[in-house]
């Protein structure tokens, strides 16, 4: 079945620990995007691509990087966790055009202790 | 730049009865698309419904059904028969130049 996928589902890591969130989709999607969300439910944009060897920053300032070598995978790296970065990451993509939704993961919750 | 306004931080709906979620959204695009997202709680958000900013007609998904009005920049939703599996997060967001902007979501409490 077509989908997005996200791992680890939850995770907690010490400060200091290189960290890769991992976002698979499936369904062929040229656009993926990484969004933060937090304790407030807000979501805020933190990077997207529009495609391989495309990556953009997105409207919310993260220290997190990304990559899109392959168009079904775009994994978000924290190269130093530390507190400030425990949240929910969503990861998500959509077909080319402005008139489709995204289809979202299920989230990878991150506590750094 | 867009945003999205949600000004209900909770709303709470008995059972079998409907429930309106406001929006309200500031752009200067004509052409543009909205959508309301669910979030139920430790699970994927999901679209519910999709609504064309050139389309007049209101967009209907079974149960779920939107007020559209363009010129107050408005996109309600409203959920008739409430079930509790509609208990969730509710997110409105616009789309122009294919990001979509979020609101701070409205959440949808059911009661029996």
């Amino acid at each position: 079945e077509a989908d997005i996928y996200q791992t680890p589902r939850y995770l907690v890591i010490g400060t200091g620990k290189k960290i890769t969130l991992e976002c698979s989709q499936t369904m062929g999607h040229d656009k993926m995007y990484w969004y933060q969300q937090d304790p407030g439910m807000e979501l805020h944009l933190i990077h997207y691509s529009y495609g391989v060897n495309s990556t953009e920053k997105g409207d919310l300032s993260s220290e997190s990087t990304v990559s899109r070598i392959r168009t079904e995978h775009f994994p978000l790296t924290l190269e130093s966790a530390r507190p400030s970065h425990t949240s929910q990451y969503l990861c998500a993509s959509s077909e080319l055009g402005t008139g489709h939704g995204y289809t979202f993961g299920s989230g990878t919750r991150l506590t750094v202790v | 730049a867009q945003t999205v306004t949600q000004s209900q931080p909770e709303m709470s709906v008995q059972e079998a009865e409907t429930v309106t979620l406001s929006c309200t959204y500031d752009t200067s695009e004509s052409d543009y698309y909205l959508f309301w997202y669910k979030q139920p709680p430790s699970r994927q958000m999901i679209l519910v419904i999709r609504q064309e900013a050139y389309k007049q007609q209101n967009a209907t998904e079974n149960r779920f059904s939107v007020n559209f009005q363009k010129a107050a920049k408005s996109f309600s939703l409203k959920i008739s028969d409430s079930q509790l599996g509609d208990a969730a997060m509710y997110f409105c967001a616009y789309n122009s130049w294919g990001k979509l902007q979020f609101g701070s979501g409205t959440q949808v409490v059911v009661t029996p």
